[in-house]
């Protein structure tokens, strides 16, 4: 079946530090590729997608390439914020396997 | 354009009572989700609606779980009798034809809290 894997955190950076959560995932289709991010008290929300291999999605300063041969989806971010503080979820879709899957998430905490 | 909505926001009950949690979709959306959420099991899908069928089951932890759909603007979750293993945040979610990559939209969720 499906699965995403994701780096386990919490993650702490200082302010201004770079970012890379990795995310790699198994479908037996071709699966469009999510990050969706929570903040404290709410529901989660897109942050970018890509749908095709070698696609970027890029939202906020995050980006994360779609890249097939290593079935990975890493998201990147040059500077953080304390602001990004939050916890973040790789997941995937899979039309073939009618399934939406999720990763466990990462929290994120930037401190100043 | 509304979001997801949900209600309650917060629920507090005693065990062995009945806990319905309701969710009213983004109008359109033809898939509806119920996820639930807790510390020790991370995010977990329990029900999706297509069209206002029930497609995928197998995460509702057991009887005392149900998820109705009687039309395309309104679902309920319920539990029957609660218990406090069931404390929890329970997100409702909707989309458009999520199998072709479109993003599916939370609600606030429902936080419950059984004692």
């Amino acid at each position: 079946g499906n699965s995403v894997t994701q780096m386990e955190g919490p993650v702490t950076l200082s302010e201004e530090a770079f970012l890379t959560i990795n995310c790699t995932y198994t479908a037996t289709g071709y699966p469009s590729l999510f990050w969706y991010v929570q903040y404290p008290g709410e529901g989660l929300q897109l942050l970018l997608k890509a749908t095709k291999a070698d696609d970027k999605g890029s939202n906020k300063g995050f980006e994360a390439t779609y890249r097939k041969e290593t079935t990975s989806f890493h998201l990147e971010k040059g500077s953080v914020q304390v602001s990004d503080s939050a916890v973040y979820f790789c997941a995937l879709s899979d039309r073939g396997y009618q399934k939406v899957t999720f990763g466990i998430g990462t929290k994120l905490q930037v401190i100043p | 354009d509304a979001g997801v909505i949900q209600s309650p926001r917060h629920e507090v009950t005693e065990m062995g009572q009945e806990v319905t949690l309701r969710c009213k979709p983004i109008s359109g959306h033809d898939y509806l989700f119920w996820y639930r959420q807790t510390m020790m099991r991370g995010l977990e899908l329990l029900i999706y609606f297509n069209n206002n069928v029930p497609i995928d089951d197998s995460g509702m932890p057991e009887d005392r779980f149900s998820a109705k759909m009687p039309n395309a603007s309104f679902s309920t979750l319920k539990i029957q009798p609660s218990e406090p293993r069931d404390s929890a945040v329970y997100f409702c979610a909707s989309s458009f034809n999520i199998f072709s990559g479109n993003t599916i939209y939370f609600g606030e969720g429902s936080w419950l809290t059984v004692v």
